[in-house]
């Protein structure tokens, strides 16, 4: 029944490492998103991708790239992590026309920098 | 851009009591006003939304109501149970019914409790 799938739930990383986020949904939607969730902010788009190879930033995209080579995959990069950071990254998808604007999101990975 | 902001962010209720969360936003272009649920452990999941040209809507215990000429919208949830303690987000939209999610602007979110 898992729609959207975040790969790690929890990671713990040091200052400075790579740190890759993967998301994959099963739904064959067009669209996929990262938003970042802290409390007292809410929900901060990251990127979107509206299809393979394609990406738009966000409101929030400093620090971190992305990556679509798959319509079903879509990958956050932390290219350095920062403790600034350390959040619960949440991984989207919605399919293009109707429903275009709800989403199905996963079940969120809780990174913490070092 | 849009700005949403939501109030309170926390809420505690008995059970059984009825739950209002608000919402206001600051373009008058906006059209379109989800509300997400977010459960311990899960991510948000879509519980109502509301359009523009909409006073109220409802879906058994829940109700969204929307004041466009105060751009305020809020969700009203009747005989509170244990299992509506989540976190509840708002968001507005310019996309409409049709419009993409990349529109939308979210709220600060509010805990709620319900207590036995």
């Amino acid at each position: 029944d898992v729609k959207v799938t975040q790969s790690s739930r929890y990671l713990v990383k040091r200052t400075g490492e790579k740190v890759f986020l993967e998301c994959v949904q099963d739904m064959d939607h067009e669209n996929m998103f990262w938003y970042r969730q802290d409390p007292g902010l809410g929900l901060r788009l990251i990127y979107f991708s509206y299809d393979v190879k394609m990406k738009e930033k966000g409101d929030i995209p400093e620090g971190y790239s992305v990556s679509r080579e798959k319509k079903e995959r879509f990958s956050l990069i932390l290219e350095s992590a920062s403790t600034n950071q350390t959040s619960m990254y949440l991984c989207a998808s919605t399919p293009w026309g109707s429903g275009a604007n709800v989403l199905t999101f996963g079940a969120g990975s809780r990174l913490t920098v070092l | 851009g849009e700005n949403v902001e939501q109030h309170p962010s926390t809420l505690s209720v008995q059970e059984g009591d009825s739950a209002v969360i608000k919402c206001t936003y600051s373009d008058s272009a906006s059209n379109y006003f989800p509300w997400y649920k977010q459960e311990l452990g899960k991510g948000p999941q879509l519980i109502i939304d509301i359009r523009s040209n909409v006073g109220e809507k409802k879906d058994q215990r829940i109700a969204v109501t929307l004041n466009k000429t105060a751009k305020h919208f809020s969700l009203h949830i009747t005989e509170t149970q244990p299992e509506d303690s989540a976190v509840y987000f708002c968001a507005a939209s310019m996309g409409g019914s049709s419009g993409s999610a990349r529109q939308l602007t979210f709220g600060s979110g509010t805990q709620l409790t319900v207590l036995p």
